[in-house]
């Protein structure tokens, strides 16, 4: 693995049903991000991380929760899928959050589409 | 609340053309400004970073200024290739990073 990897790529979902979204970062970088992009809206924070153990809600988190078990795992789970959740899921990782300057790095994506 | 605004939101030349993309944000307290290139259904892949406290980062044909007092950043692409056509999206980056909507950059051989 290099970089970061997210799970599945795609996925079609029936709404109502719970779905886990996987992302793995081998960089042991200290942060780590879920952005959704969407049409017109471009890229918006979902949740955040700065450190394993540690997590924050950006801009939209509602109806989606994290958790950061270890450094390398960061898990954005949809309790219950609604069709608003279609989207883009972009996951990012970024070293040393504690000093607020550095880079951030994506992962490929996945499209989710609730149906 | 932070706003990116991306000018214009899409451009098309010829190529070998020197280009200027803009953004702009409302509030300055921004720790860095990051550009990225998306291509179509895939990931964004980073360009530059230009730090709050640095005016200018350089990468090949490709330069990003920052005016964090004016809430500016500048991505200037010299000589551009077709291979240069992408979505270019700015960020600001406080706590996660808030993006403006993008330039689809379309350069034509």
């Amino acid at each position: 693995i290099a970089g970061i990897t997210q799970a599945p790529t795609s996925q079609i979902l029936a709404a109502g049903r719970r779905m886990t979204l996987r992302c793995t970062q081998d960089m042991r970088h200290n942060a780590m991000y879920w952005y959704r992009q969407d049409l017109g809206l471009g890229l918006r924070l979902i949740h955040y991380s700065n450190t394993a153990g540690t997590t924050g809600k950006g801009e939209v988190p509602d109806g989606y929760s994290v958790s950061r078990a270890n450094t390398d795992d960061f898990p954005l789970t949809l309790a219950s899928a609604v069709p608003s959740q279609t989207s883009v899921y972009f996951c990012a990782s970024s070293p040393l959050e504690g000093l607020g300057y550095n880079e951030q790095f994506f992962g490929p994506g996945t499209r989710l589409t609730v149906l | 609340k932070q706003e990116v605004t991306q000018i214009p939101a899409a451009l098309s030349v010829p190529e070998g053309e020197n280009l200027v993309l803009n953004c702009s944000f409302t509030d300055s307290a921004i720790y860095n400004l990051q550009w990225f290139r998306q291509d179509p259904g895939k990931g964004l892949t980073s360009l530059l970073l230009i730090q709050s406290s640095q005016r200018e980062q350089t990468s090949g044909r490709l330069n990003a200024s920052l005016d964090k007092s004016s809430g500016r950043s500048t991505l200037y692409i010299a000589a551009s290739q077709p291979g240069d056509s992408a979505t270019y999206l700015c960020a600001v980056r406080l706590l996660g990073l808030t993006f403006g909507e993008g330039t689809q950059l379309t350069v034509n051989p």
